[in-house]
């Protein structure tokens, strides 16, 4: 199985400062039709799971465009350019490549 | 406006049974594949099942197999999940997620969520 590894697992930051999350995953997650299958979740307190970014750098329509995605091979990033009040909550990376079975990190929460 | 909406989560006793269902709108339901995840209050995401869009492949993690069942009823616009055997390892909150297709990727979409808790 792919193993996801996030860090940081907490991630206290600053009203309207940058973040960045780390995800690694222990084998590439390039698949054979060429593409990456890397997903970033947010989960909001009470929420359910919402989708940010999915193969890699493609952001969700309603995402704002301060959430980019970044990497390739074994190593992403999401990063947040500016955090806004709304961005609490916990952050998943998660490879659609090597399946079964579909493989989350551990999360990141981030808090003000 | 995509939809989706569990339901069936109680409380059951270990080795008891339930069905979980799941109603989907908003979408062409057979051309999507469909998931269920699970997450442990206050833990992690874990992937339990996955079913294809005419519901001839499924697949399932390793500490569900042979005791829970995804299926799908493409007329009624809806996913399911046979959960038997249960353990209390098994209680969680259970989504339904619109799972791939191939210019959307994976896990586009997810439901509310229904909440399982095996206990005696």
């Amino acid at each position: 199985d792919v193993v996801m590894t996030q860090s940081p697992l907490s991630l206290p930051v600053t009203l309207r400062q940058p973040a960045s999350i780390s995800c690694r995953s222990s084998q590439s997650l390039v698949f054979s039709d060429g593409n990456t299958y890397l997903n970033w979740f947010q989960q909001r307190p009470g929420q359910s799971p919402r989708r940010l970014i999915y193969k890699v750098y493609k952001r969700d329509s309603g995402v704002p465009d301060r959430f980019s995605g970044s990497g390739s091979g074994t190593e992403f990033t999401l990063k947040i350019s500016r955090v806004e009040a709304e961005d609490v909550g916990v952050y998943y990376c998660m490879q659609g490549t090597h399946w079964p079975p579909y493989t989350f990190g551990q999360g990141t929460k981030l808090e003000i | 406006e995509v939809q989706l909406v569990e339901s069936g989560g109680d409380l059951v006793q270990p080795g008891g049974s339930l069905r979980l269902s799941c109603a989907a709108s908003g979408f062409f339901f057979n051309t999507y594949w469909m998931s269920w995840v699970r997450q442990i209050p206050g833990k992690g995401l874990e992937w339990v099942a996955s079913i294809n869009e005419d519901g001839n492949q499924k697949y399932y993690v390793d500490s569900v197999k042979g005791r829970f069942t995804i299926s799908r009823d493409n007329a009624k616009n809806s996913l399911y999940l046979q959960v038997d055997s249960l353990r209390a390892e098994d209680t969680a909150i259970y989504y339904c997620a619109r799972w791939f297709s191939h210019d959307t990727g994976y896990g586009d979409y997810w439901g509310q969520g229904t909440l399982v808790t095996v206990s005696s």
